[in-house]
């Protein structure tokens, strides 16, 4: 148990549905991220919060979409999705990154994750 | 952006065996972190280490940032290590919070 949790765990949609992926954390962190990992593929950074302010988008296309309406919880909005868009979605957070000086605060925790399959 | 290599890419043990896992990377870090991802797809965190020694248990890491390059010391091997291990980096370029995955290492542990 890490202290991020995400649900659901496994998720199965056709490409015309709307779903949506939530993650907590129970850390007490300002900073929540998105992951993908696909097959074969190292993980990739898609989306970063800090602080409930988006700051960092990895040019992910727009059929993904975040929400962070605090510095508990974060949302991925999938819409229109592609079978190739089937991989494991991570969430971690952190306690407060990029803060000069305080090097431990960056370390990232993960949630469990949710397995997606687009048909 | 900042390359990271991982080897070896698959290894086979022994339970009870030793091993050592090698991370290189391709420019200063000011963050790196190792984790274990069970069969179920869970990071679990091991080390955070961008520099310096440390150990846990059985597990022993060590980064030497100057030279670019961390190893995941696996000592007296159990079954229940067996899965990927990933190492991950943050550059030093004020984003340190970005981390750059590698892409792994996959552990068997035979009993």
């Amino acid at each position: 148990e890490t202290g991020v949790t995400q649900t659901p765990r496994h998720l199965v949609m056709g490409m015309t549905n709307k779903k949506s992926l939530k993650c907590e954390q129970h850390l007490g962190h300002n900073a929540m991220y998105w992951y993908k990992q696909s097959a074969k593929k190292p993980l990739e950074l898609m989306f970063v919060y800090n602080f409930k302010e988006q700051t960092e988008n990895n040019s992910v296309p727009s059929r993904f979409s975040p929400e962070c309406p605090n510095s508990s919880h974060l949302f991925l909005h999938l819409h229109t999705l592609q079978p190739e868009d089937s991989a494991l979605y991570l969430c971690a957070s952190s306690q407060r990154p990029g803060l000069a000086g305080v090097e431990s605060y960056n370390e990232q925790f993960f949630g469990p994750g949710t397995r997606l399959t687009v048909l | 952006g900042i390359q990271v290599e991982q080897s070896p890419p698959d290894l086979i043990l022994q339970e009870g065996a030793n091993s050592t896992l090698r991370c290189n990377f391709s420019d200063s870090v000011n963050n790196l972190q190792w984790f274990h991802q069970n069969p179920w797809g869970q990071l679990i965190n091991l080390f955070y280490i961008p520099s310096g020694t440390k150990q846990n248990g059985r597990l022993s890491a060590t980064t030497v940032a100057t030279e670019r390059y961390s190893l995941l010391y696996i000592s007296s091997s159990q079954t229940t290590d067996s899965g990927v291990y990933f190492c991950a980096v943050g550059n030093s370029g004020g984003s340190n919070y970005k981390l750059t995955f590698g892409k792994g290492t996959l552990l068997t542990v035979n009993p």
